[in-house]
């Protein structure tokens, strides 16, 4: 059965602070890895990643991918409160369940002023 | 770009009514769309697969019959719960990708409270 496994589950940090959240995977023929932020509604899509070690960058936020080890991050810098939210790691693999998004338990992180 | 949206945001029913949502790509064709439930504080639970044309894919342990599923054109599928229950109540979120396998988006979700 594919498993995507985040950490931590929750963190709270400072605005300013630097955060990395983990993201591990055990799934058949791995396609790609996606990470997500959820606020109160529905995800907002953050990035794709299909190689390993080309890092992905938007603004303070940036991931990586690393195939070997089976594992992806997320990185925010400096932190503001708007950042807050659940974070979410999902990953396609192929076969019967290509298309399908396994979705990990969330990072909930929360920025205080 | 990428733009989902679904409707209603929030719909309130008694028990054994029929609920419909809709789900629409404003920007985009989707071949594939997918419906997911979440609880508070859980993570998105997929229920079904639904491709444009075809009869959507269903979950184990989803009941085909009472989450009637329709993709009838490449930017809208809808989502039937019928005979809804108290038990049903969950927030409803649809997602839509270009292509299978591409990044999905999301719809800012349904809240169905069922009393």
């Amino acid at each position: 059965e594919d498993k995507v496994v985040q950490s931590p589950l929750s963190l709270v940090v400072h605005e300013g602070d630097t955060v990395t959240l983990n993201c591990s995977y055990e799934v058949t023929n791995f396609r790609s890895l996606l990470w997500y932020k959820q606020e109160k509604k529905a995800p907002t899509f953050l990035f794709m990643l299909t190689s390993s070690g080309i890092e992905k960058k938007s603004g303070r936020l940036s991931s990586i991918l690393d195939k070997k080890e089976l594992f992806s991050i997320l990185n925010i810098t400096a932190t503001q409160t708007g950042d807050s939210a659940v974070y979410l790691c999902a990953v396609y693999a192929g076969g019967t369940s290509y298309g399908k998004l396994t979705f990990g338990q969330g990072t909930i992180l929360t920025v205080h002023p | 770009g990428a733009v989902v949206s679904q409707h209603p945001s929030r719909v309130i029913c008694k028990s054994g009514t029929s609920v419909k949502i809709e789900c629409r790509s404003l920007d985009f064709q989707a071949t594939t769309m997918f419906w997911y439930r979440q609880f508070p504080k859980q993570s998105l639970m997929l229920m079904a697969t639904s491709n444009e044309g075809s009869k959507a894919t269903y979950e184990q342990g989803v009941e085909k019959d009472k989450f009637l599923i329709n993709h009838a054109s490449l930017t809208l599928s809808t989502l039937t719960v019928t005979s809804a229950h108290p038990e049903d109540s969950s927030f409803y979120i649809c997602s839509a990708a270009q292509v299978r396998g591409l990044a999905q988006y999301f719809g800012p979700g349904t809240r169905l409270l069922v009393l």
